[in-house]
């Protein structure tokens, strides 16, 4: 089955203690990117990959690193985290960046 | 100003209406996506437009590349229907990034 996945679905954590939000996909698709869901701001983009080793920043990358060293993988880091970045995060995956994208079930972080 | 423009904000409906949500951006595109969340959901991709019209089921979204506007229509509509779509567009202007509307959330009532 065609699917994006992200790890963990839900996280408390604290101030300051890394973390890794994994996203793995099935499609062979090159285009990944992350996004982060607020009441009232919407959807925002953090980082975006066109391909292996291709990294872009999108709207909101403060705070935020990513990676992308193979097609299917692409975790998003959040060295030092802070409570403003307490958000539903959600992974997607194209075959480029102007096809249809598969999003993951979101990842609901909360930051104390 | 959001640079995707998107209306109405909030629409109720009864069962059995005919909707349109509106999307309106201000440069040149390359594609525009309409996405569709229900409450507590994930997201699920609708549509990809760069041109004319697609039709999916009762769901039915236009693109008008010189007045930069953007529809979707659902005939019939049902509770089901009840969600947040949401307009999304990307383009030179843009980069390769991926621009979000503010969403429109809609409720259809039995």
């Amino acid at each position: 089955e065609a699917q994006v996945t992200q790890n963990p679905r839900y996280l408390i954590t604290v101030t300051g203690k890394k973390l890794t939000v994994t996203c793995s996909q099935n499609m062979n698709h090159e285009y990944m990117s992350w996004y982060r869901q607020d009441p009232g701001l919407g959807l925002r983009q953090i980082y975006y990959s066109m391909n292996v080793e291709v990294t872009d920043k999108g709207d909101v990358p403060e705070g935020y690193k990513v990676s992308r060293k193979e097609k299917r993988n692409f975790p998003l880091i959040l060295e030092s985290p802070s409570p403003n970045q307490t958000s539903l995060y959600f992974c997607a995956s194209s075959f480029s960046g102007v096809q249809p994208q598969h999003f993951g079930d979101g990842t609901r972080l909360s930051i104390l | 100003k959001n640079e995707v423009e998107q209306s109405p904000q909030n629409l109720t409906a009864q069962e059995g209406e005919f909707i349109t949500i509106n999307c309106s951006y201000s440069v040149g595109i390359s594609a525009l996506h309409w996405l569709q969340q229900h409450p507590g959901g994930g997201i699920v991709s609708l549509f990809m437009l760069s041109s004319g019209k697609k039709k999916h089921g009762r769901l039915i979204a236009t693109i008008n590349i010189q007045e930069k506007h953007s529809s979707l229509h659902i005939t019939a509509s049902h509770p089901r229907d009840s969600a947040v779509y949401i307009c999304a567009v990307t383009g030179m202007e843009y980069g390769n990034k991926l621009v979000f509307g503010a969403g429109t959330i809609l409720r259809v009532k039995s």
